[in-house]
């Protein structure tokens, strides 16, 4: 059963600390796109790749987030410092190129105190 | 601004009964459709999907029916089950946008014994 998965799944933290999230998209898949949700905004897009090249990261905040794929197997999300208003859950989700369907990962719930 | 729209927060359905659950979109280049359904501490599950191509789409007790004119979708589930209940994202993308979703801000589908 293919599944994305993220860790950790929930991270309580400081104002000013790093977090970093992690996502193992699915095997085969070749499109990563990490979304957050709040209550306010509902799910936003913030980044997304195909083939480990980022092709849009315009949802992000630029001064705090930064999003890569070492590898095929791996995406990351990084927030440094981190502040109270990027409490949300991020989801990952990977998809095939040329497909319409995102599958998504059970997300990491973030608190930041 | 929101190019997808789910105006109603929440819907309340007997057991047994049909529940349609609408979005609305802007974007007159969205070309494909989808639904997703979410469980609490879970990633939203792809559910059924339409192209621009068709007006209905069916699959089991969900059917998802596309008006291009009204720039209007719905999603009916007859009957209606207790695991049902959960949140339901309308979700829009755009040829050549790689894919990008669009999501709406969810509508709570609460099915009542």
């Amino acid at each position: 059963d293919a599944r994305v998965t993220q860790t950790p799944r929930d991270k309580v933290t400081e104002m000013g600390q790093e977090v970093t999230m992690r996502c193992q998209p699915i095997l085969g898949h070749n499109t990563v796109f990490w979304y957050r949700q709040t209550m306010m905004q509902g799910l936003e897009l913030l980044a997304y790749f195909r083939n480990r090249a980022p092709l849009d990261d315009s949802g992000m905040p630029k001064d705090r987030f930064s999003a890569e794929m070492p590898d095929a197997t791996l995406a990351t999300l990084k927030i440094q410092p981190s502040e109270p208003r990027d409490s949300a859950v991020y989801f990952c989700a990977s998809g095939l190129g040329t497909g319409e369907t995102q599958y998504f990962g059970p997300g990491t719930r973030l608190t930041v105190l | 601004d929101q190019q997808v729209k789910q105006n109603s927060p929440s819907l309340s359905v007997q057991e047994g009964r049909i529940s349609i659950l609408n979005c609305d979109y802007t974007n007159s280049m969205f070309d494909y459709f989808l639904w997703y359904k979410k469980y609490p501490a879970e990633g939203p599950t792809f559910l059924i999907s339409i192209s621009s191509i068709k007006d209905k789409n069916e699959d089991g007790r969900f059917t998802v029916f596309l008006n291009k004119s009204a720039k209007h979708l719905s999603l009916h589930i007859v009957p209606s089950q207790p695991g049902d209940s959960a949140v339901y994202f309308c979700a829009a993308s755009a040829t050549g946008s790689a894919r990008q979703l669009t999501f709406g801000s969810g509508t709570q589908l609460t099915v009542l014994p």
